[in-house]
């Protein structure tokens, strides 16, 4: 049963860079994309972006340049690093497996990590 | 970017009823949709993909249907547990796009 963990600072500053990792335990890292999503309060899912497990990324074009996800295949972890983080950022962040088989579809998540961008 | 349309935002009902949401995507999209399911303090669990496949461990009152730009959800009886938040994602191109959620509630 594949499971992932994700761990990362919950409170930061305007300006500060989010940082945040997700390990994927029981499963193989290969074969799919590593996928970071987020949810601001009261609004819709957002992609944010993915890897693969050979450091290839897709990022949403929204963030304008601030995100950068990179994997450690050792540790089988992916991060996420945002930076110039404002009030807009603040949201539950998720981590989540992208199924490419069957249309690419996020079949695994983590439990969600609250960041709250405050001054 | 594909934009995703569901409704209705929130629906109230009654366990045993049949219940339809509908997500609408801005262009056509194929079969490149999948839905959802969220409670709260948990994280999106996956319900359905490729518009009508089931994912595994999922209960086969839930349904989809739809290609293009035209999808439904429907679930067939409705459940105690099924009183949740459903949300549509396209897979069809990035940025990956998701609708706004409809959230179910019981009459």
């Amino acid at each position: 049963q594949v499971q992932l963990q994700q761990w990362g600072a919950g409170l930061l500053k305007p300006s500060e860079t989010l940082s945040l990792t997700c390990v994927v335990y029981g499963g193989s890292f290969s074969g799919y994309s590593w996928t970071w999503i987020r949810q601001p309060p009261g609004k819709r899912l957002e992609w944010i972006g993915e890897i693969n497990h050979s450091g290839s990324t897709n990022y949403n074009p929204s963030l304008k340049g601030r995100v950068t996800l990179s994997v450690d295949r050792s540790k089988n972890q992916f991060s996420l690093k945002l930076s110039s983080v404002t009030a807009a950022d603040t949201a539950v962040y998720y981590c989540a497996r992208g199924r490419v088989a069957g249309g690419h579809t996020f079949d695994v998540w983590g439990p969600g990590t609250m960041v709250t961008v405050s001054s | 970017d594909i934009q995703m349309t569901q409704s209705p935002s929130s629906l109230s009902a009654s366990v045993g009823d049949r219940v339809t949401i509908t997500c609408r995507a801005s262009h056509d999209i194929r079969i490149f949709l999948n839905w959802y399911q969220e409670k709260p303090g948990k994280a999106p669990k996956l319900l359905i993909y490729a518009a009508s496949s089931l994912q595994s461990g999922v209960p086969s009152r839930f349904s989809g249907s739809g290609s293009g730009t035209d999808f439904t959800l429907t679930i067939s009886s409705l459940q105690p547990e099924d009183f949740a938040t459903y949300h549509c994602q396209q897979s069809y191109s990035t940025p990956r796009t998701f609708g706004q959620g409809t959230k179910l509630e019981i009459k």
